[in-house]
């Protein structure tokens, strides 16, 4: 059965510290491994990676992926209050339907 | 702002009710799918619709069904509801064009009592 991954499954920091998540996966037809972030409801898109050891940046944050070790990791650094939330790793599966699987999400908690 | 809402934003039922939760997107993109968040859990894919048609579904009973409009707007129904269907409802467009990304809709709160 597909299986979706993250570690730890709760953080709380001090602000500008930095953080890593992890995501490790076990699933067939892989296609890509997407991160997101989830504050309020609705999860808002941050990364999708299909390439291993090709890292993905958008400002503090930054992705890479190993398809090696089934894995991926998202950092973020200088880390502010805003960047508390439950951030959700997705892998999609080769298909007739786009599915992605979830995990069950990392709960961050930046303090000041 | 995705361009994808959802209709109602939250709601209560009672065990055994029929409920309908809404989709739509500003963009018309014709593949939408649907996923089910209990609460400290990651979502759930329940199905997904391509051109008005199921092609993809999750581990759901077939109390969950849905439906797509020629307008791309989708509904999803649950019947004979249970306590554990208390849950978030998601529903996503999968944009294949530039981003290749699949953008969520702020959802809908369902509450089962």
């Amino acid at each position: 059965e597909d299986k979706v991954v993250q570690s730890p499954l709760s953080l709380v920091v001090h602000e500008g510290d930095t953080v890593t998540l992890n995501c490790s996966y076990e699933v067939t037809n892989f296609r890509s491994l997407l991160w997101y972030k989830q504050e309020k409801k609705a999860p808002t898109f941050l990364f999708m990676l299909t390439s291993s050891g090709i890292e993905k940046k958008s400002g503090r944050l930054s992705s890479i992926l190993d398809k090696k070790e089934l894995s991926s990791i998202l950092n973020i650094t200088a880390t502010q209050t805003g960047d508390s939330a439950i951030y959700l790793c997705a892998v999609e599966r080769l298909g007739r339907a786009q599915k992605l699987v979830f995990g069950q999400g990392t709960r961050l908690t930046i303090n000041p | 702002e995705t361009g994808v809402t959802q209709s109602p934003t939250h709601l209560i039922k009672t065990r055994g009710q029929q409920v309908t939760l809404r989709c739509s997107s500003q963009s018309g993109h014709n593949t939408v799918s649907w996923y089910q968040q209990a609460l400290g859990q990651g979502p759930q894919f329940i199905f997904q619709y391509y051109r008005e048609e199921e092609n993809g579904r999750g581990n759901f009973p077939p109390r969950f069904s849905g439906l797509q409009f020629p307008n791309y707007s989708s509904e999803l129904n649950v019947n004979a509801l249970e306590l554990d269907d208390s849950a978030l409802y998601l529903c996503a467009n999968w944009d294949r064009g530039f981003t290749d990304t699949q953008y969520f809709g702020p959802g809908t709160r369902l509450t089962v009592l």
